[in-house]
């Protein structure tokens, strides 16, 4: 069955750090693709990045990166230089190629201090 | 502009009624989704459409219904069968059949008082 986890409730990380939030992900359908959305207080959802489970290489959009590792079924999220405006609740997702279901993960909720 | 539209922004219902949640969107898009959210909590999924006129269960369907009578508009009915209906609900759109990233609504702050 399709299945998104997310074990980090909550992390904390200092302005201008690095950090990593964690996904593990399951499914026996090969053709899917892995999302990164935030969720800011006002309960917007914010797309950040996307990997196909055919890419070859990692995706990467300002500084935001994927590190995906298929055979771990893992897709976590690295966002670089933290920045205060990055506190916000931070969502995993997959969408199976052949059903178009897509789920999420329950979240982690980060928090960027100076 | 495109893109997709929740309506309204806050609802308030009594108990043992039915409600409906409207979502619309001018993006051409044939995939559509309804999810409910917890406070503090993930996205579960409701109900999903991936055509016209057709529909799919999500992991927490009981007590909701939906229709898919036009590809712009995928409401969302609360049924007095849904226990436990005061949440956040949102709903999103995606190009069908294609891994590309699903655009969300503002979403729907139902309460029940």
């Amino acid at each position: 069955a399709q299945k998104i986890t997310q074990t980090q409730p909550g992390m904390f990380v200092q302005e201008k750090e690095a950090v990593t939030l964690d996904c593990t992900y399951d499914t026996s359908d090969p053709s899917y693709g892995l999302f990164w959305y935030k969720q800011p207080s006002s309960g917007e959802m914010i797309f950040l990045i996307y990997q196909g489970s055919y890419d070859q290489q990692n995706a990467t959009e300002g500084r935001y990166s994927l590190n995906f590792q298929k055979a771990r079924k893992s897709a976590n999220l690295v966002i670089s230089a933290s920045q205060l405006g990055d506190s916000a609740m931070y969502f995993c997702a997959m969408r199976e190629g052949g059903t178009d279901k897509l789920i999420f993960g329950t979240g982690t909720r980060l928090q960027v201090f100076p | 502009d495109g893109g997709i539209t929740q309506s309204p922004k806050y609802l308030f219902r009594k108990e043992g009624q039915n409600v409906t949640l409207s979502c619309e969107q001018n993006l051409n898009h044939d995939a559509m989704y309804w999810y409910r959210q917890d406070p503090g909590q993930g996205l579960r999924l409701i109900y999903y459409s991936q055509i016209v006129n057709d529909f799919q269960k999500g992991d927490i369907a009981e007590g909701y219904s939906v229709s898919r009578e036009k590809k712009e508009s995928f409401p969302l009915t609360v049924t007095s069968a849904q226990k436990n209906p005061t949440a956040f609900y949102l709903c999103a759109s995606s190009i069908r059949g294609d891994n590309t990233e699903a655009f969300f609504g503002q979403g729907t702050r139902l309460t029940v008082v």
